[in-house]
């Protein structure tokens, strides 16, 4: 089960920046927070991802609180390309020390013109 | 450069026929690969993830079932296809740890 929650959708104006929050109050100390995009029709695209300071790339900036039960994803001045489904997630550890993701139903951002 | 690769990327299938998806990685070895289903509007859902050849782990009781023949191989079947089957199938690959990428998806209607 996906250990976030996140807004159904938001709207952006093009060119302005656009602040996506995501909620995970149940994280553990080692649980990373990822960031991941999907357009329509296509693969998710991997944005970004933290675990406690906050982090920034040639795509967006992560913002986590300092209790991490909470983060936002920032991208600085949107474009019309940035409309899609933006997923918040927790990476899980098994017990068998694999890596997984339960990717939640996301937030669906529209940048309009 | 690691690519992964996912076909057919579309299908249709009748109700009780088989099913076999494939996906490939190139340029990376060992990798841990995933499958995952989103149906219509929905998130993504995790299938199967597989850490090694012929190590398989489910996360959901289901009608399908997958297979890693080889390394760099992932493969999504099913006997008997059912109406609830349909949906976006995405496989994804990952280093131990990091961040995992995902194909094209193959989009599955079964009818």
């Amino acid at each position: 089960d996906a250990k976030t929650t996140q807004p159904t959708s938001m709207d952006c104006a093009e060119g302005r920046a656009a602040n996506l929050p995501c909620n995970h109050s149940t994280i553990s100390g080692n649980e990373y927070v990822y960031w991941y995009r999907q357009i329509h029709s296509q693969g998710p695209q991997y944005i970004i991802h933290g675990l406690k300071n906050n982090e920034t790339n040639e795509m967006a900036s992560l913002i986590i609180t300092e209790d991490r039960k909470s983060s936002t994803l920032i991208l600085p001045h949107a474009t019309l390309r940035d409309t899609a489904v933006y997923y918040c997630i927790v990476r899980v550890w098994s017990v068998d020390n694999f890596n997984k993701f339960y990717f939640g139903s996301g937030t669906k951002l529209n940048v309009k013109p | 450069s690691q690519t992964i690769h996912q076909w057919p990327a579309t299908l249709v299938q009748p109700v009780g026929s088989p099913l076999s998806l494939e996906c490939t990685v190139e340029g990376t070895s060992n990798p841990n690969l995933y499958w995952y289903r989103q149906a219509a509007g929905r998130g993504l859902q995790l299938l199967f993830y597989s850490v090694g050849i012929g190590q398989i782990s489910s996360e959901v009781p289901q009608n399908l079932s997958a297979s890693r023949p080889q390394d760099r191989q992932f493969i999504l079947s099913s006997k008997k296809l059912l109406l609830s089957d349909s949906g976006f199938y995405l496989c994804a690959w990952s280093r131990s740890g990091y961040e995992q990428y995902f194909g094209p998806g193959t989009r599955l209607t079964v009818t």
